[in-house]
């Protein structure tokens, strides 16, 4: 049973434009959400998050919206660069016992066009 | 620091044969995570060491895999017998916090082994 939902597989944009990428989550204990991008041939870094506190956070290009109601989350890179051509993923985390365990979601390849 | 190192970085092997992942994780950090990326399933969480002590192993797909953490610089995942169905890319990560949840700090992760079982 996937918690953490990334239904596009992947998104193509032209440089320049907004790139958004969506996540969606059913456990409503998760408090904590993150996204991490991922090269090929790499292992994935960490890139933005969000306390379920906020509904809102920026970093420079990036942005992370947080809906609790929806369950829904996405992030948004404005303007879009070749360089940011990856997959990204979703995670999710519950404050408490589990420490610091993350649920990923399944990933969005994203392609950013020159 | 040169982040977490895992090896190899490739591994092929026949069906039945065992399978040894290593990771070392960053110097200093005491949490530590096994992943398994697919493209079905994305990435799962295998398991994960705070302090050495295995905390959720939940994720161990069956018991032919196995995961080790002797000390706090070096962790095996082990997988006997192999099946063509565990081919995948293993991640390993580490983080500095401890089985407190800790916001601030974030999963580094390894390059990954990709595994082949033919």
């Amino acid at each position: 049973d996937q918690q953490v939902k990334q239904n596009s597989p992947s998104l193509s944009v032209q440089e320049g434009r907004i790139s958004i990428l969506n996540c969606d989550y059913t456990n409503s204990m998760f408090d904590y959400f993150l996204w991490y991008k991922k090269y090929p041939a790499e292992g994935p870094t960490f890139l933005i998050s969000i306390s379920s506190i906020k509904d809102k956070n920026e970093d420079g290009r990036f942005t992370v919206f947080l809906n609790k109601s929806a369950k829904h989350l996405s992030l948004h890179i404005v303007p879009s660069q070749p360089g940011d051509s990856a997959v990204y993923f979703c995670a999710a985390s519950v404050r408490g016992s589990s420490g610091d365990k993350l649920t990923f979601g399944t990933g969005t390849r994203l392609a950013v066009r020159p | 620091d040169a982040g977490v190192i895992q090896s190899p970085r490739h591994e092929v092997t026949e069906m039945g044969q065992e399978v040894t992942l290593r990771c070392k994780p960053i110097s200093g950090h005491n949490s530590l995570f096994w992943y398994r990326q697919t493209m079905m399933r994305g990435l799962e969480l295998l398991i994960y060491f705070n302090n050495n002590v295995p905390i959720d192993d939940s994720g161990m797909p069956e018991d032919r895999f196995s995961a080790k953490m002797p000390n706090a610089s070096f962790s095996t995942l082990k997988i006997q017998p192999s099946e063509p169905r565990d081919s995948a890319v293993y991640f390993c990560a580490s983080i500095k916090g401890t089985s407190g949840h800790n916001h601030t700090d974030t999963q580094y992760f390894g390059p990954g082994t990709r595994l082949t079982v033919l």
